[in-house]
């Protein structure tokens, strides 16, 4: 069975201390890792897609990288606006059916940057 | 706002009650997607549309969730008998496929349902 293992499930940094999350997957066959910053009562809000070992993808403060066991959230110097919960879902194949729709999460790491 | 619209918001229900969920998604994906996520937890696949078409639908849909995108836009989850039980956050997500890979799929504010 497709599964994803997140952690820390929660992380307290102060402003400026840079850290990193992390993804652990179990998949049949991986068709993509996405990264995905939930706010409070929000939907998931799109961050990243990485589809093969080796990928980094940037934006702002984060970076995400994939090997083929597991994917890094890299946070340089947060900030305060940077508190959320990180989630990680991996899509897979489902063999000679054909990849899946479906994303696979993992539970998430609430990340919480004190000013 | 072109993002993906969901309404309503907030439901409370009774127990044994029906309620339905409607999904706006982004205009050009044909790709429509529901989950559903409780407290401390990702969120979990329900079902999946391309167009107007079902074509994956997960175990957790037990006979009393239904959904349907009748004409390939929108999209309605009804949950007959609610239970409390159902008591989540319902999110809808859209994206379309681009080459062998789809894009990204985006995600509504949720439905916030509550069975009392």
């Amino acid at each position: 069975e497709d599964q994803v293992t997140q952690s820390p499930e929660a992380l307290r940094l102060q402003e400026g201390e840079s850290s990193s999350l992390n993804c652990s997957y179990t998949v049949s066959g991986l068709r993509g890792l996405f990264w995905y910053r939930q706010d409070p009562g929000k939907g998931p809000e799109f961050l990243f897609t990485l589809y093969s070992a080796g990928e980094e993808k940037e934006k702002e403060r984060l970076k995400a990288t994939l090997t083929k066991k597991e994917s890094f959230l890299h946070i340089t110097a947060p900030k305060p606006e940077d508190s959320a919960t990180y989630l990680c879902a991996v899509q897979t194949e489902r063999g000679i059916q054909g990849g899946s729709e479906k994303l696979v999460f993992g539970k998430g790491t609430k990340l919480t940057v004190n000013p | 706002d072109t993002g993906v619209s969901q309404n309503p918001r907030h439901k409370i229900t009774k127990r044994g009650q029906n309620v339905t969920f409607r999904c706006d998604p982004i205009s050009e994906h044909n790709r429509l997607y529901w989950y559903r996520q409780t407290l401390g937890q990702g969120p979990e696949f329900l079902t999946y549309f391309q167009n107007e078409a079902q074509l994956e639908k997960s175990r957790l849909l037990s006979d009393r969730f239904s959904a349907e995108r009748p004409k390939g836009s929108f999209s309605t989850l009804e949950i007959q008998r609610t239970e409390q039980g159902d008591s989540a956050m319902y999110l809808c997500a859209s994206s379309s496929r681009v080459g062998v890979r789809r894009t990204e799929a985006f995600f509504g504010q949720g439905t916030r349902l509550t069975v009392v």
